[in-house]
């Protein structure tokens, strides 16, 4: 069974002050791990897809990296508009073709 | 590109009666479509896994007969929330997976949909 686990749950920034949200993944044969933003009272904004292992994609100040066993979201210089929900999710390849969502990061860059 | 609308997007509804939820992929077609539930602050659930042309596979303990979906064409799937109670109330959202390709891996999202069941 595939499992994702999303840390920290919840993590508070200063504008300018970098940092990075994890997520552990296992899962059988990965075809793709995928980041998502999500606003209040909104449906999950797509962010980043990664295949492999060293992979690395970038959007504005988002940065995704993927090991063998985790991802990275690394936000360099949040601003107050990255304050969301971010979601990271895995598909793999065993049978099913429903993808395996954490529980999130919540996010709160304060100017 | 890779747009997905949900309509409609907040409703209000009184006890015992159905409502229903169109979700549109605008700019791809999607084989799958999947539709969640989410309470406050707590992540998705997923409902059912929707593929066009045939029956929906709902998850465990999902009411088939209360929530129905269709998904009729490579663009359109519908959730009708059938004899709606109080507790019916959430934040519905739907996501549609490209058809072909590595890409299908992706889903998009709507931007949800608010019942509330007076």
């Amino acid at each position: 069974e595939d499992q994702v686990t999303q840390s920290p749950e919840a993590l508070r920034l200063q504008e300018g002050e970098s940092s990075s949200l994890n997520c552990s993944y296992t899962v059988s044969g990965l075809r793709g791990l995928f980041w998502y933003r999500q606003d209040p009272g909104k449906g999950p904004e797509f962010l980043f897809t990664l295949y492999s292992a060293g992979e690395e994609k970038e959007k504005e100040r988002l940065k995704a990296t993927l090991t063998k066993k985790e991802s990275f979201l690394h936000i360099t210089a949040p601003k107050p508009e990255d304050s969301a929900t971010y979601l990271c999710a895995v598909q793999g390849s065993g049978g099913s073709y429903i993808p395996t969502f954490g529980r999130g990061t919540s996010l709160i860059v304060h100017p | 590109g890779a747009v997905v609308s949900q309509h409609p997007s907040w409703v209000i509804c009184k006890s015992g009666t159905s409502v229903k939820i169109e979700c549109r992929s605008l700019d791809f077609q999607a084989t799958t479509m999947f539709w969640y539930r989410q309470f406050p602050k707590q992540s998705l659930m997923l409902m059912a896994t929707s593929n066009e042309g045939s029956k929906a596979t709902y998850e465990q303990g999902v009411e088939k007969d209360k929530f129905l979906i269709n998904h009729a064409s490579l663009t359109l799937s519908t959730l009708t929330v059938t004899s709606a109670h109080p507790e019916d109330s959430s934040f519905y959202i739907c996501s549609a997976r490209p058809s072909g390709s590595r890409a299908s891996y992706e889903q998009y999202f709507g931007p949800g949909t608010r019942l509330t069941v007076t």
